[in-house]
C-alpha cells in the first residue's frame, strides 16, 4: 500500500533549537517525495523535493530508502518557520500526491 | 511564480442544492488538475484527476456522479458537488502542475458548508 506517515501532530521548539519533522513512506517503487508547507492563512506551497537535494529556508531533507524515511531538518528554528508541514509522495510520477497527516511546527520565542 | 485561483473561497448552501467550484491557472496552462478534500484537522485526500478534453479519473470511493468534474479549457477545471448534503461539508483544494514540470501549484481552497 502507498502511504505517508507523519507521526507527530505537533512539534514545539524554542527559537534557535534544531528541528526534525519525521516522515516515513510506504511505496514499492522508486519514490518521489516532497515537503509542502502551509503558513497561517496561506495556501499550500512546495518547500522542497528530494530530487533536487536543495536547501530551502535552511531546511533539508534526505531520502533514506533503507529506513523509508524523508525527515525534514533545520539546525536552528526561527519563529517564522511556524506552520503546518506536509510530507507527500508522488507515486509513479503521476502527479497524484499522497499526503501525510501533517505536522504543526510551533517555534516559540 | 505560477498562481492557481479558486472561486468561491467559501460557500454555504442548503442540503439538496448543487455547488460549483472553479479552479483556474492564472498564468500557465494545465492539461491536468487535481482535486483534493480536507476534513478538519485531517490531511488532504485526492478525489480526482481532471483532464483537459477528456473524462476525469476518480479515486476509489469517490462518487463520480456526485462530484462532477469538467476541464473545459487549459486554464479552468470545475468541481460540482451535486445534491449536497451536510457530510459533503469540507475544504476543497485544487492543484495544477505547470505543463512539462512536476511542481504542483495549489489553490487557496474553497470552504463548503452544507446546512
Amino acid at each position: 500500500a502507498q502511504r505517508v506517515t507523519q507521526p507527530e501532530k505537533l512539534l514545539s521548539v524554542f527559537k534557535g533549537a534544531p528541528v526534525e519533522l519525521k516522515c516515513n513512506y510506504s511505496y514499492s517503487g522508486s519514490p518521489e517525495l516532497f515537503w509542502y508547507v502551509q503558513y497561517s492563512r496561506q495556501r499550500l506551497q512546495l518547500l522542497l523535493r528530494h530530487i533536487s537535494r536543495e536547501s530551502i529556508k535552511g531546511f533539508t531533507a534526505d531520502l533514506n530508502k533503507g529506513e523509508t524515511s524523508f525527515h525534514l531538518k533545520k539546525p536552528f528554528a526561527q519563529e517564522e518557520d511556524s506552520a503546518m508541514y506536509y510530507c507527500a509522495l508522488n507515486p509513479s510520477n503521476t502527479g497524484k500526491l499522497i499526503f501525510g497527516q501533517g505536522t504543526t511546527l510551533q517555534v516559540k520565542p | 511564480g505560477a498562481v492557481v485561483s479558486q472561486h468561491p473561497s467559501r460557500v454555504i448552501c442548503k442540503s439538496g442544492t448543487s455547488v460549483k467550484i472553479e479552479c483556474r491557472s492564472l498564468d500557465f496552462q494545465a492539461t491536468t488538475m487535481f482535486w483534493y478534500r480536507q476534513f478538519p484537522k485531517q490531511s488532504l485526500m485526492l478525489m480526482a484527476t481532471s483532464n483537459e478534453g477528456s473524462k476525469a479519473t476518480y479515486e476509489q470511493g469517490v462518487e463520480k456522479d456526485k462530484f462532477l468534474i469538467n476541464h473545459a479549457s487549459l486554464t479552468l477545471s470545475t468541481l460540482t458537488v451535486t445534491s449536497a448534503h451536510p457530510e459533503d461539508s469540507s475544504f476543497y483544494i485544487c492543484s495544477a502542475p505547470r505543463t512539462g514540470t512536476d511542481t504542483q501549484y495549489f489553490g487557496p481552497g474553497t470552504r463548503l458548508t452544507v446546512l
